[in-house]
């Protein structure tokens, strides 16, 4: 079946740090991607996705790029700051099924000022 | 912006009390799901629903859950008779079509239920 593995974390940086989150998949078909983000006593809020293969998600300085090579969608950002402390969930929908989301176990970022 | 509410954000229950989770999805959205994160654990699909009934459910929900849309506003998560192990935050969201691929979730912020 499918599944999403992150990197474990907690992960703490200080600010303006380079940020990456690994994720890599497995799926049937050609999933579509996406990063989620939790900050602290909020829902899950849509960071980013990427449709196809080499499609490049982005938002807020966040990136991550749909390597299907890799079955890889790490999640980047050049400059951390304290405001992106939160929990990132990597998740995919596969063609098996459209209305069901696959998540990752969440990574904890916390950025240090 | 538009927005997902649960209530209530946090929820006590006794083992084999029934308990009736609440969410407004946003309102011209036609696909309701429910899902779970027990701590510590990933997020997992229980059930997605459409046109008045459940379009597709995990091997988590069994028949003591059940959802419902009473009106035309809310969506329901009813457990029958909680368990210990049902103790975890559940997050409602809605979309405007079935289609995840290129459409993501608005989630709510979730119940905390715990069950003692």
């Amino acid at each position: 079946g499918d599944s999403v593995t992150q990197m474990e974390g907690p992960v703490t940086l200080s600010e303006e740090a380079f940020l990456t989150i690994n994720c890599t998949y497995t799926a049937t078909g050609y999933p579509s991607l996406f990063w989620y983000v939790q900050y602290p006593g909020e829902g899950l809020q849509l960071l980013l996705k990427a449709t196809k293969a080499d499609d490049k998600g982005s938002n807020k300085g966040f990136e991550a790029t749909y390597r299907k090579e890799t079955t890889s969608f790490h999640l980047e950002k050049g400059s951390v700051q304290v405001s992106d402390s939160a929990v990132y969930f990597c998740a995919l929908s596969s063609s098996g099924s459209a209305r069901q989301l696959t998540f990752g176990s969440g990574t904890q970022l916390t950025v240090l000022p | 912006e538009p927005e997902v509410t649960q209530t209530p954000s946090h929820q006590v229950t006794q083992m084999g009390q029934e308990v009736i989770l609440r969410c407004v999805p946003i309102s011209n959205h036609l696909y309701f799901y429910w899902y779970r994160q027990i701590l510590g654990q990933k997020v997992e699909f229980l059930v997605s629903f459409y046109n008045n009934e459940i379009s597709e459910k995990s091997e988590i929900f069994d028949d003591q859950f059940s959802v419902e849309r009473p009106d035309g506003s809310n969506f329901t998560l009813k457990i029958r008779s909680t368990k210990l192990e049902d103790s975890a935050m559940y997050f409602c969201a809605s979309s405007p079509r079935g289609d995840a691929r290129g459409y993501g979730y608005t989630f709510g912020s979730g119940t905390r239920l715990t069950v003692v």
